[in-house]
């Protein structure tokens, strides 16, 4: 069975920097896309950009570009995003997902992680 | 920008047939793909490549093309089918993954 599973949720201060990470499990880490998608609360899903764990290439997002970094260790099978510059409009929750295709986040997500940025 | 546009909201009874668009804002089209997600859930794929269905969901659910619009219609709909749609592609570029704003299914 795949599984994501995703840390916990996050309080940080303006200014800070968030480091999520995404455990995977049930196929070979390699094998898929690893994307990730913001919610912000009531708010419809963003993508924000995804890594290839075969090669470690990454794809950004224009609006995440600067302060968004993705990266995977296949030595855990472990995806890891880190958004740094944190500002309220971050309060989100955020999702892991892997993907057999670039183009599509697919069907395997994990739980999400709350991010709370406040002062 | 490339935008994907789908309405705010549908309603239908149960039973009804449910049809959520999205709509591309430009050539070339690329496939589309639709999640459905519950409040407090992870989002779940429904329909890949245009039409394709994945195992596990349900037949009332299918998707459709026609040129630069997509189409997610549920059969016979179910209480458990209220929950939000959003529609998924790429750029037409091909290289950035782009969500619609989602459409609020509500069962009657």
């Amino acid at each position: 069975e795949v599984q994501l599973v995703q840390s916990g949720a996050e309080v940080k201060k303006p200014g800070a920097t968030v480091k999520i990470s995404c455990k995977v499990s049930g196929y070979t880490f390699t094998d898929y896309y690893i994307h990730w998608v913001q919610q912000a609360p009531g708010k419809g899903l963003e993508w924000m950009g995804l890594v290839d764990p075969e090669n470690g290439e990454t794809i950004y997002a224009e609006k995440f570009q600067g302060r968004f970094t993705v990266t995977a260790d296949t030595s855990t099978d472990t995806a890891y995003m880190e958004l740094s510059s944190l500002r309220s409009e971050d309060t989100a929750v955020y999702f892991c997902a892997a993907g057999v295709l670039r183009n599509s986040p697919g069907d395997h997500w994990g739980q999400g992680t709350l991010v709370t940025v406040s002062s | 920008s490339y935008e994907l546009t789908q309405p705010p909201s549908v309603s239908v009874s149960p039973g009804q047939t449910a049809r959520i668009t999205c709509s591309a804002d430009g050539l070339p089209k690329q496939y589309a793909y639709w999640y459905h997600q519950k409040p407090g859930q992870a989002p779940v794929l429904v329909i890949y490549k245009d039409s394709e269905r994945p195992s596990g969901i349900p037949e009332r659910f299918s998707g459709s093309s026609s040129g630069t619009t997509v189409t997610l219609t549920i059969s016979g709909v179910q209480a458990e089918d209220e929950a939000d749609y959003y529609c998924q592609s790429v750029d037409n570029s091909g290289t950035y993954v782009l969500f619609g704003g989602g459409t609020k299914l509500t069962v009657l």
